[in-house]
C-alpha cells in the first residue's frame, strides 16, 4: 500500500521568510496530493491540492509542486505570516481510495 | 452547505461507560471516513463507508470499536467499553466520488475517558 513520509516535523521560519515542507509517495498509481492545515483544537482543513497531471499549482501565497519520476511533492509558502502557524500534513492517493497522510509539519512563524 | 456535522464536540465518561460518537456528511458525498487523531499516533484511518457499505474496517482497534452508516446522511462510531486509551479526538470525514477527491473534515470529538 502507499507510504507518504514527512519532512521536516517541525519547522520554524521569520515571519516574511518562506517555508517549505516536503512529502515522498511510495505508491506510482498515486495521482491526488492534498495538504491541509489543522489550528490548534481546529480541524484540518484542505487548503490546496494537485493532481498528477500538472506539475505545480498556486494560489496566493501558497504553492505545491509534484515530481511524480522522483515521488515526491512540495508545500512552499511565501511571505509567512503568524496566521501561517499550524501543523500541515500532506497525503495522497491512487484516487477513489482513503487517502494516506503524513506524520504532519509543525510550522512557527516567529514575528 | 453546512459542511460535515459531528456531535458531540466533546465528551467526558468513564472507564467501562459506553460512547457514541455521530456524524452527518456533507450532502451528495458518497464516502465517509472515520478518524482518531492522537499526539503519539497522528491521524489514524479507522473505517470508512461508500454508498453506506464498509468498505475497510482494519483500522479499527479493537472488538470494543464500531461504526454503522445506516442512511446516507448519518454515521455512528460506537466505543463499548471505553477505557483510558481511547481518549483521543475522533474526526468524520466525507468526500464526494464522482471524479473529485476532495476529503472534508467535521469539526472532530473530543474524547476524553477517565
Amino acid at each position: 500500500g502507499e507510504n507518504v513520509e514527512q519532512h521536516p516535523s517541525t519547522l520554524s521560519v521569520q515571519e516574511g521568510d518562506s517555508a517549505v515542507i516536503k512529502c515522498t509517495y511510495s505508491d506510482s498509481a498515486s495521482n491526488y496530493f492534498p495538504w491541509y492545515k489543522q489550528e490548534l483544537g481546529k480541524r484540518p482543513q484542505l487548503i490546496i491540492d494537485i493532481r498528477s497531471n500538472v506539475g505545480e499549482k498556486k494560489d496566493q501565497r501558497i504553492a505545491v509542486t509534484l515530481n511524480k519520476t522522483a515521488k515526491h511533492f512540495s508545500l512552499h509558502i511565501t511571505e509567512t505570516q503568524p496566521e501561517d502557524s499550524a501543523v500541515y500534513f500532506c497525503a495522497a492517493s491512487p484516487g477513489n481510495t482513503p487517502l494516506v497522510f503524513g506524520k504532519g509539519t509543525r510550522l512557527s512563524v516567529i514575528a | 452547505d453546512a459542511g460535515v456535522i459531528q456531535s458531540p464536540r466533546h465528551e467526558v465518561t468513564e472507564m467501562g461507560q459506553e460512547v457514541t460518537l455521530r456524524c452527518k456528511p456533507i450532502s451528495g458525498h458518497d464516502y465517509l471516513f472515520w478518524y482518531r487523531q492522537t499526539m503519539m499516533r497522528g491521524l489514524e484511518l479507522l473505517i470508512y463507508f461508500n454508498n453506506n457499505v464498509p468498505i475497510d474496517d482494519s483500522g479499527m482497534p479493537e472488538d470494543r470499536f464500531s461504526a454503522k452508516m445506516p442512511n446516507a446522511s448519518f454515521s455512528t462510531l460506537k466505543i463499548q467499553p471505553s477505557e483510558p486509551r481511547d481518549s483521543a479526538v475522533y474526526f468524520c470525514a466525507s468526500q464526494r466520488s464522482s471524479g473529485r477527491y476532495e476529503q472534508y473534515f467535521g469539526p472532530g470529538t473530543r474524547l476524553t475517558v477517565t
